[in-house]
């Protein structure tokens, strides 16, 4: 399975965009990137994914670069609220079921 | 819509003594799973059930954790007897099986401490 690396923390500005970066170079092509996200005391929450396109929801957007090696979540219009712990993982098409998380991008939102 | 549905919220115990956790998932989702996420880590897969089956157990430590999901809806995870390195919170999800991606819901954890 492909490994991410993500940096350990970022700050955000209270209504600024929020672009979380995640390098998965070791990806291969039937492999999506997937988004979730962990509040404090919450359990984690699903925010998008990605195979090839990119993709945008009401949460998030996903920009996967064209040679599918790295990837970046933004939240366009950050708040307080999106503090958390940011989770990129690569799954493989035929094992979806199957989330290997890492220990992900703590985003403090800053008022 | 009700989510996954997980009690207690927490439990203080002294080790050796066993534990029990119960978890709800979505109605209709085939699929549930128990994770361990210690402090400052990812969650860690413990064991994935597809309806009342377990297919995935291989993370689980089978000395002394057990889990069941009878009649494929709610589970259970026990560990007996605890120990102090169990202290951790452990999180369930569920989701709709393989037609469902990797779109998983998780409930919000019991949180576990052993004295």
């Amino acid at each position: 399975d492909a490994k991410t690396t993500q940096p350990t923390s970022m700050d955000c500005a209270e209504g600024r965009a929020a672009n979380l970066p995640c390098n998965h170079s070791t990806i291969s092509g039937n492999e999506y990137v997937y988004w979730y996200r962990q509040i404090h005391s919450q359990g984690p929450q699903y925010i998008i994914h990605g195979l090839k396109n990119n993709e945008t929801n009401e949460m998030a957007s996903l920009i996967i670069t064209e040679d599918r090696k790295s990837s970046t979540l933004i939240l366009p219009h950050a708040t307080l609220r999106d503090t958390a712990v940011y989770y990129c993982i690569v799954i493989p098409s035929g094992a979806t079921n199957k989330l290997i998380f890492g220990t992900g991008t703590l985003l403090a939102v800053q008022p | 819509e009700a989510g996954v549905v997980q009690s207690p919220r927490y439990k203080i115990i002294e080790k050796k003594q066993p534990v029990a956790f119960w978890c709800n998932p979505i109605s209709g989702h085939n699929t549930l799973y128990w994770y361990l996420q210690n402090l400052g880590q990812g969650p860690e897969l413990l064991i994935r059930y597809e309806n009342e089956e377990a297919v995935d157990d291989s993370q689980l430590p089978k000395d002394r954790f057990s889990a069941e999901r009878l009649k494929g809806v709610d589970s259970t995870l026990k560990i007996q007897p605890a120990e102090l390195g169990d202290s951790a919170v452990y999180l369930c999800a569920s989701s709709l099986g393989s037609s469902g991606g990797g779109e998983q819901f998780f409930g919000p954890g019991t949180r576990l401490t052993v004295l």
